[in-house]
């Protein structure tokens, strides 16, 4: 079975455009997780996603979007780039309805963005 | 989420048992204890999870005590491909997908 694929890989972009960043999950898997992972905060929960719908959101700006569509790849925006929105950003996928089957969770290789 | 407390780092001799503490003492009685680990520059991987017997798979086995409040990650015969961060947690079953990652265990294996 294939894993969760995250693209683009990498990603340069400028202060204050905006960037879209791709995640397929495993197949028959319905919840996607997205999240940041910097030198300074770690890994960070951005929010996540299952049937189409966001079930949970993290502590991040309204800059900060995504959306989930009816095959489960789901998207994230970023608009308006800051400086300190470099870095890695992971998605993972997990076949669990809810609850505890959730956090059983697969991570994609993540997109590494740089806002210069 | 329970709070959970784990050494900084540890280090391993290459094919000695690798032992992986995590203190989750706030646990709940249903709360499930959760390991991953994330070898650099790549993502996180899903290791094992246990509630309250003891658990193991082709990667690992966890030990729980009886009164949940500790766990121990055992790695049975660590390999230089297991240097990596290790991670412990304990999510509440209410934050639907939300892992919450603490600063984990770096351990580094040793030849």
């Amino acid at each position: 079975k294939a894993g969760v694929t995250q693209t683009p890989r990498y990603l340069i972009k400028t202060r204050g455009q905006q960037v879209t960043l791709s995640c397929s999950p495993i197949s028959g898997h319905r919840s996607v997780s997205w999240y940041q992972q910097t030198p300074g905060q770690g890994l960070q929960f951005l929010f996540e996603y299952f049937s189409e719908t966001q079930r949970n959101k993290g502590n991040f700006p309204g800059r900060f979007s995504g959306r989930q569509f009816s095959n489960s790849r789901s998207e994230m925006n970023v608009s308006t780039l800051e400086l300190g929105d470099s870095a890695l950003y992971l998605c993972a996928s997990s076949g669990g309805t809810g609850g505890f089957l959730s956090y059983e969770q697969y991570f994609g290789p993540g997109t590494r963005l740089t806002v210069t | 989420d329970a709070k959970t407390t784990q050494p900084t780092s540890m280090d391993c001799a290459e094919g000695r048992a690798a032992n992986l503490p995590c203190n989750h003492s706030t646990i709940s009685g249903n709360e499930y204890v959760y390991w991953y680990r994330q070898i650099h520059s790549q993502g996180p991987q899903y290791i094992i999870h246990g509630l309250k017997n003891n658990e193991t798979n082709e990667m690992a086995s966890l030990i729980i005590t009886e009164d949940r409040k500790s766990s121990t990650l055992i790695l049975p015969h660590a390999t230089l491909r297991d240097t990596a961060v290790y991670y412990c947690i304990a999510p509440g079953g209410t934050s639907y997908g939300k892992l919450t990652f603490g600063q984990g265990t770096i351990l580094t294996v040793h030849p």
